[in-house]
């Protein structure tokens, strides 16, 4: 079964750092391009971040600019999102998805079962 | 940014129905256009992409159509399994948006 696997959310407090982790164990990641969505229950579906096979493209949604970074570790088969500065509006459910055509033009065909953070004092 | 307007927002419905959901965006989008399904506690599934091609394994009652800036998602007999909620979402520019939803529930 093709399916993503995220990992490293938790209860953190404002200003703190979290890492969250994306694995796949039945395809290569690094043959796709990645995303990051975040859910809340008040603002719905919100895209985070890209980047592309290569990492030569990264992008990111201004509201998380110069605060989370994506990237990746080909040999471990894993995309990370590092999330720094966290505010209580970081709070969501985050998901890796996996892009078949590059930016999201074919659609995000898999969907990890999201991984829960929470930015509280 | 492109904003994704859905409507309505939510709609009843029952089994056999044919429904439309409308996805508008703020600017053209030349069909770079996707839909998904998102049941409760569950993640998002990839519907269609490109406004119209069904992504492999989505049943056939599924279709979209549109074109410019406006969208739709039409299932043309609603089956038990197919009550949740739909977004749209265009890939035409960076950052990627989502309208707001539209949830179905059983009248």
């Amino acid at each position: 079964e093709v399916q993503l696997v995220e990992s490293g959310g938790g209860l953190v407090q404002p200003g703190g750092s979290l890492r969250l982790s994306c694995t796949a164990s039945t395809f290569i990641l690094s043959d796709f391009w990645m995303h990051w969505v975040r859910q809340t229950p008040g603002k719905g579906l919100v895209w985070v971040a890209h980047v592309n096979p290569d990492e030569t493209t990264r992008r990111y949604a201004d509201s998380v600019k110069g605060r989370f970074t994506i990237s990746r570790d080909t040999a471990k088969n894993t995309v990370y999102l590092q999330m720094s500065s966290l505010r209580g509006d970081d709070t969501a459910v985050y998901y890796c998805t996996r892009d078949p055509g590059g930016y999201g033009q074919h659609g995000m065909d898999v969907w990890g079962q999201g991984t829960t953070v929470s930015v509280s004092s | 940014d492109i904003q994704m307007t859905q409507s309505p927002s939510s709609l009843s419905a029952s089994v056999g129905d044919r429904i439309t959901i409308t996805c508008r965006a703020s600017q053209r989008i030349y069909n770079y256009l996707n839909w998904y399904q998102q049941k409760p506690e569950k993640a998002p599934k990839l519907l269609i992409y490109s406004a119209s091609t069904l992504q492999s394994g989505v049943p056939s009652r599924f279709s979209g159509s549109g074109s410019g800036t406006d969208y739709t998602l039409t299932i043309s007999s609603l089956q038990p399994e197919d009550f949740a909620t739909y977004y749209c979402q265009q890939s035409y520019l960076t950052p990627l948006t989502f309208g707001g939803g539209t949830k179905v529930d059983s009248k």
